[in-house]
Order: C-alpha cells, then sequence, then structure tokens
C-alpha cells in the first residue's frame, strides 16, 4: 500500500523558514518523480515543486523560486521542502504528491494528507 | 503558463442528476490533462489521467473526454459522495496548472 506522510509544518514568522519532509513507503520511491502542491485556506490547488526521480530535473512555480528548495533523498525515501523568507500569502496545507508513471511526467496518483503551514506574526 | 479555465465555479445538482464540467486550456496541450475530487479534510484523489483514462478504483460513473484545448468531466449518475469541488489540471508543460476549481453542492 502507497502511504505519503508529511510531516514539518507548524506556525512560522513572515520572513522565517520551515523544513517540510515526506515520507514515502509502499512503492520504489527511486523511480518516481515526486511533487508538493498547496492549498491556501479558501482556494484552490497549486503546484509549488516537482524533483525528477533522481533530482536531475527540478522545477518551482514563480511564486516560491528562490524561496523554497525541494529534494530527496532515495536512500531513505524521504522527500523536502526547504522554506524560506516565508510570506503571509505562504499559508497553506502542503500535499506531497507521487507521480502515477515512473517514466514520463505523469498526473498524481497519491497524495498525503498534507501538513499545514501557517505565517503569521 | 497555461491557464486552465474552469466552468462553471459552481454547480448545484441532486442525486441521480447527470452533469458535466468543462476545462479550457489556454493552448493546445493534447491530452495530458487530469481531474481530481477535493472533498473538505481529505486529500484529493486522482480520477481521470490522460484525458479519458479511469483511474483504477474509480467508479464508471466518472468519466472524462477531450484532447487540446476543451475537455469534460462528466459523472453519470450523482451519489451523495460526489458532492464536492472538482479541479482540472495540465502536466503538458511546466508550470503545472490547476483550474480554479468547481464545487458541486446539492440542489
Amino acid at each position: 500500500e502507497v502511504r505519503l506522510l508529511e510531516s514539518g509544518g507548524g506556525l512560522v514568522q513572515p520572513g522565517g523558514s520551515l523544513r517540510l519532509s515526506c515520507g514515502a513507503s509502499g512503492f520504489v520511491f527511486s523511480n518516481y518523480d515526486m511533487n508538493w502542491v498547496r492549498q491556501a485556506p479558501g482556494r484552490g490547488l497549486e503546484w509549488v515543486a516537482t524533483v525528477s526521480s533522481s533530482e536531475k530535473n527540478i522545477y518551482y512555480a514563480d511564486s516560491v523560486k528562490g524561496r523554497f528548495t525541494i529534494s530527496r533523498d532515495n536512500l531513505l525515501s524521504t522527500l523536502h521542502l526547504q522554506m524560506t523568507s516565508l510570506r503571509v500569502e505562504d499559508a497553506a496545507i502542503y500535499y506531497c504528491t507521487k507521480e502515477r508513471d515512473a517514466y514520463n511526467p505523469d498526473a498524481f496518483d497519491f497524495w498525503g494528507q498534507g501538513t499545514l503551514v501557517t505565517v503569521s506574526s | 503558463d497555461i491557464r486552465m479555465t474552469q466552468s462553471p465555479s459552481t454547480l448545484s445538482a441532486s442525486v441521480g442528476d447527470r452533469v458535466t464540467i468543462t476545462c479550457r486550456a489556454s493552448q493546445s496541450i493534447s491530452d495530458w490533462v487530469a481531474w481530481y475530487q477535493k472533498r473538505p479534510g481529505e486529500a484529493p484523489k486522482l480520477l481521470v489521467y490522460k484525458a479519458s483514462r479511469l483511474e483504477s478504483g474509480v467508479p464508471s460513473r466518472f468519466s472524462g473526454s477531450g484532447s487540446g484545448t476543451e475537455f469534460t468531466l462528466s459523472i453519470s449518475s450523482l451519489q451523495p459522495q460526489d458532492f464536492a469541488t472538482y479541479y482540472c489540471q495540465q502536466y503538458s508543460v511546466y508550470p503545472i496548472t490547476f483550474g480554479q476549481g468547481t464545487r458541486l453542492d446539492i440542489k
């Protein structure tokens, strides 16, 4: 059974930093591209970042480029999101997602339950 | 960036109704479209990928169609658990983008 379990969310002041993690199990983590997607309160889904299986390719939404860093540890089957210079508008539930296909960009077939990030003074 | 525009934003329907949600892409994206269901307090759930392929375990009352710039998600006979928010997504190019969502309410 595929499982994705996010951790690391919490309350942080504007300008602060936070590191999210996502522990994966039930599939060969090192074969799949992984993503972070967020949903701000009362808003829709927003893609944040993607890291390819080997970490060779990394993509970011313009809204987080230069402030967030996605990374992965294939030995520990863990995905990370280092968030710096946090803004009020970064407050959201952050979801870790797995892509369907191991070889091509694909839809997100598994999602974690999410971790809540609150940015407030 | 490719903009995904869903319509309607809100849809009211009754159990047993057939409903259709439309998603238009700002440029052609072949069939690289997925549809997700989002219930409050739950993680999004993949329903359809590659525009028309039903994800494993998803009831057959859900169906997707389209290619190029226009896509639809249909639910043939609404069940109580189908009242939720639905999102389309394009994964043809980065940045990956989602539609703004369609909230399906009970009439």
